[in-house]
């Protein structure tokens, strides 16, 4: 079974910018989350998606935005890009909801996108 | 101005010997904890998992203590090898009506653990 897929791997962007990242959950999964990873503030949650829906948010600026396809990929965007956003971009992936126990909320990750803001 | 980096806590070991890796998590209502383990240029991956009704479980080489009365989680290591050397990092979260956490966990700031042969 394939895990989580995420592209590109890295990307380069000038201040500004925007930026669209993808990620491809395992397949039957149908929630996907997005985390981003820092040196200085380690793993935070940014939000995450089940049919299509945005169901969670984190504490970060309406820059930051998601949506989820009827196949369950998912892609985030950042807009004008500024220099704290550098990071590395995670997604996970999860059956979701409907599904009860320990399996449900196992979240598999990606290797994430590194994104340099310059 | 200028971001601090995290000052993870590090963890060197030899070879063959036990490893333990500590972590404190904040909040009473967490109810579902997992050990992930971060290799470098890979994203975290799933190691182990308990839930807040028990206090051990045991996996391949890895055994996971929750101590709910002081919050406190531990990932035991047996006969390290240089291939565990990686960040380790803690996530709890609460699950919410309709038995989800809806995505969120939230992470410790993880340790290094360095393995020498």
């Amino acid at each position: 079974k394939a895990g989580v897929t995420q592209t590109p791997r890295y990307l380069i962007k000038t201040r500004g910018q925007q930026v669209t990242l993808s990620c491809s959950p395992i397949s039957g999964h149908r929630s996907v989350s997005w985390y981003q990873q820092t040196p200085g503030q380690g793993l935070q949650f940014l939000f995450e998606y089940f049919s299509e829906t945005q169901r969670n948010k984190g504490n970060f600026p309406g820059r930051f935005s998601g949506r989820q396809f009827s196949n369950s990929r998912s892609e985030m965007n950042v807009s004008t890009l500024e220099l704290g956003d550098s990071a590395l971009y995670l997604c996970a992936s999860s059956l979701g909801a409907g599904a009860k126990g320990p399996t449900n909320e196992k979240l598999f990750f990606g290797s994430g996108t590194q994104l340099s803001v310059l | 101005g200028e971001s601090v980096g995290l000052h993870l806590p590090t963890l060197s070991v030899q070879e063959g010997d036990n490893s333990i890796i500590n972590c404190a998590y904040s909040n009473s209502a967490s109810d579902y904890f997992i050990w992930y383990k971060q290799e470098s240029g890979k994203g975290p991956q799933f190691i182990i998992d308990i839930r807040s009704n028990m206090d051990k479980r045991q996996g391949q080489r890895v055994t996971v203590l929750l101590n709910k009365t002081v919050k406190h989680l531990s990932l035991q290591i047996a006969a390290t090898q240089p291939g565990d050397s990686a960040v380790y990092f803690c996530a709890e979260n609460i699950r919410h009506a309709g038995g989800t956490s809806y995505g969120k966990l939230t992470f410790g700031q993880g340790t290094i653990l360095t393995v020498h042969p």
